[in-house]
C-alpha cells in the first residue's frame, strides 16, 4: 500500500493569486495522480506525473493553468494558477505502488480543499 | 470509451439491513474494477477490487462486491448495515492505457438507526 500526505489540507485564497499544493508518498511509486472533486460531484482527473517526463493533461485541463512538478519517486506539486472561484475544489493526489501495474491499487492522499474568494 | 455508471445517487438503509450499491461498466477487453469510499472531509478509500478470478471479492469493513461479466456489472455489498457506513461511495474502472481510474459519479449511502 502507500500511504499520501498532502499540504495544505484547506486554504482560502483570493482570486487571482496562486496555490501549491505538495504531495508526499512514503514509498517511492512511478506513477501519480492529481484528480479534482468539485461540490458534490465525482472526481476528475487533471493529469498524470510521471517521473522524468512531462505531466500528461487531461481534455480540459492545460498545463498553465495546472502546472505541475515530480522531481522525484515520492514528491510532486500541483499549481492552481491565477484562481477564480471556479476554482474551488478538493484537489486529490493518488499514486499506485511500485511500477504502477494495471492490477495494482491506487490509493488517496486526504485532500487539499480550496476555496476562491 | 470506457465509462462507469452508478445509477443511484442515493441508497437508504436501516441499520442491520442487508445493503447494495449499484455499478455497471464498460469496458473494451477485461475490466479492472475499484470500490472506494469517501467519508465527509476525508480522502477517498479503497475498499476492494476485482481484477480476475472469483466472482465475489471480499473487502475491508465486511464489504464484498460480486463481479458479473454477463450484465457488466459489479455491485457493493454488505449482509448487515451499519450507522458508521454512512458515506459516499465511488466505483471505478482502471483504464488500460496510461493506468488511470475513472470514477462513477458516486452514490450517498445513509444508515439510520
Amino acid at each position: 500500500s502507500a500511504v499520501i500526505s498532502q499540504k495544505p489540507s484547506r486554504d482560502i485564497c483570493q482570486r487571482g493569486t496562486s496555490l501549491t499544493i505538495q504531495c508526499q508518498v512514503d514509498s517511492q511509486v512511478t506513477m501519480m495522480f492529481w484528480y479534482r472533486q468539485q461540490p458534490g460531484q465525482s472526481l476528475t482527473l487533471i493529469a498524470t506525473a510521471n517521473q522524468g517526463s512531462e505531466a500528461t493533461y487531461e481534455s480540459g485541463f492545460v498545463i498553465d493553468k495546472f502546472p505541475i512538478s515530480r522531481p522525484n519517486l515520492t514528491f510532486s506539486t500541483l499549481t492552481v494558477s491565477n484562481m477564480s472561484p471556479e476554482d474551488s475544489s478538493i484537489y486529490l493526489c493518488s499514486a499506485t505502488p511500485g511500477t504502477g501495474g494495471l492490477q495494482e491499487t491506487q490509493y488517496f492522499g486526504p485532500g487539499t480543499r480550496l476555496l476562491v474568494l | 470509451a470506457q465509462s462507469v455508471a452508478q445509477p443511484e445517487d442515493q441508497v437508504n438503509v436501516a441499520e442491520g439491513n442487508p445493503l447494495t450499491v449499484k455499478c455497471t461498466y464498460s469496458v473494451s477487453g477485461n475490466p479492472y474494477l475499484f470500490w472506494y469510499v469517501q467519508y465527509p472531509n476525508r480522502g477517498l478509500q479503497f475498499l476492494l477490487k476485482y481484477i480476475t478470478g472469483d466472482n465475489l471479492v471480499k473487502g475491508s469493513y465486511g464489504f464484498e462486491a460480486e463481479f458479473n461479466k454477463s450484465q457488466t456489472s459489479f455491485h457493493l455489498k454488505k449482509p448487515s448495515a451499519l450507522v458508521s457506513d454512512s458515506a459516499l461511495y465511488f466505483c471505478a474502472v482502471r483504464v488500460r492505457q496510461g493506468g488511470k481510474l475513472i470514477f462513477g459519479q458516486g452514490t450517498e449511502l445513509s444508515v439510520k438507526p
